[in-house]
């Protein structure tokens, strides 16, 4: 088991919501990164950030955003929620210098839009 | 989109018996790493292959990686029932802030 805790493990939320989506990092690792993983699929990457800043983002639109806290945490933000957000939404985080080698994962938010 | 097929999609195995999921992959990469998933669940990571590594071994695991054909397999010797979960590969490209992962196998251990 990894120290990268999610919350809230399930979440339901009507079309046209915001959702906030929270991560606090393994100790000693300052690279957080989201993930989307729709049902019978791969994760997709949403984006990464490295001491508080975007580092990398993937084919996702502007209303899918992030944050990153000096104790690297994160949260993830959905505004104006569609149905296909509808997924379960992995925090990743990894230590410095290996933010491409081996990443540890949270279990997970299950978010359902209705 | 992904970035890797998976093959097979799933696999059914009897305790014991050796399972071998292939993964192709489309642009350069710098790393292949094999990540496992329980129950829709968070991953946990199994064995990184670097582009210029051939096959790696970790336990019961060895990972073989082809770069000029793009492809990577994972065979999981002896396998047992605990073994039970998705596997994906994952690339990560010289520029190092992702992985893409592929559409993942799904093996099924048998007692």
């Amino acid at each position: 088991e990894t120290g990268v805790t999610q919350s809230p493990t399930h979440l339901i939320k009507t079309r046209g919501q915001q959702v906030t989506l929270r991560c606090s990092s393994q100790s000693g690792h300052n690279t957080v990164s989201w993930y989307q993983q729709a049902l019978g699929q791969g994760p997709q990457f949403i984006f990464q950030y490295y001491r508080e800043e975007e580092n990398g983002r993937g084919n996702f639109p502007p209303r899918f955003s992030g944050l990153q806290f000096p104790n690297y945490s994160s949260e993830l933000n959905v505004n104006a929620l569609e149905l296909d957000d509808s997924a379960l939404y992995l925090c990743a985080s990894s230590s410095p210098g290996t933010a491409n080698e081996k990443l540890f994962f949270g279990s997970g938010t299950q978010l359902s839009v209705l | 989109s992904q970035q890797g097929e998976e093959d097979p999609q799933a696999l059914s195995i009897q305790e014991g018996e050796n399972a071998t999921m292939n993964c192709s992959y489309k642009t350069s990469i710098n790393n292949l790493q094999w990540y496992r998933q329980n129950s829709g669940r968070g991953l946990v990571h199994l064995i990184l292959i670097r582009s210029n590594e051939r096959e790696k071994h970790s336990g019961r695991l060895r990972v073989t990686l082809d770069t000029s054909k793009k492809s990577s397999s994972l065979l999981i010797t002896a396998s047992r029932a605990a073994d039970t979960a998705s596997y994906f590969c994952a690339t990560a490209d010289n520029a190092g802030n992702m992985l893409t992962f592929g559409g993942g196998t799904r093996l099924m251990v048998k007692p």
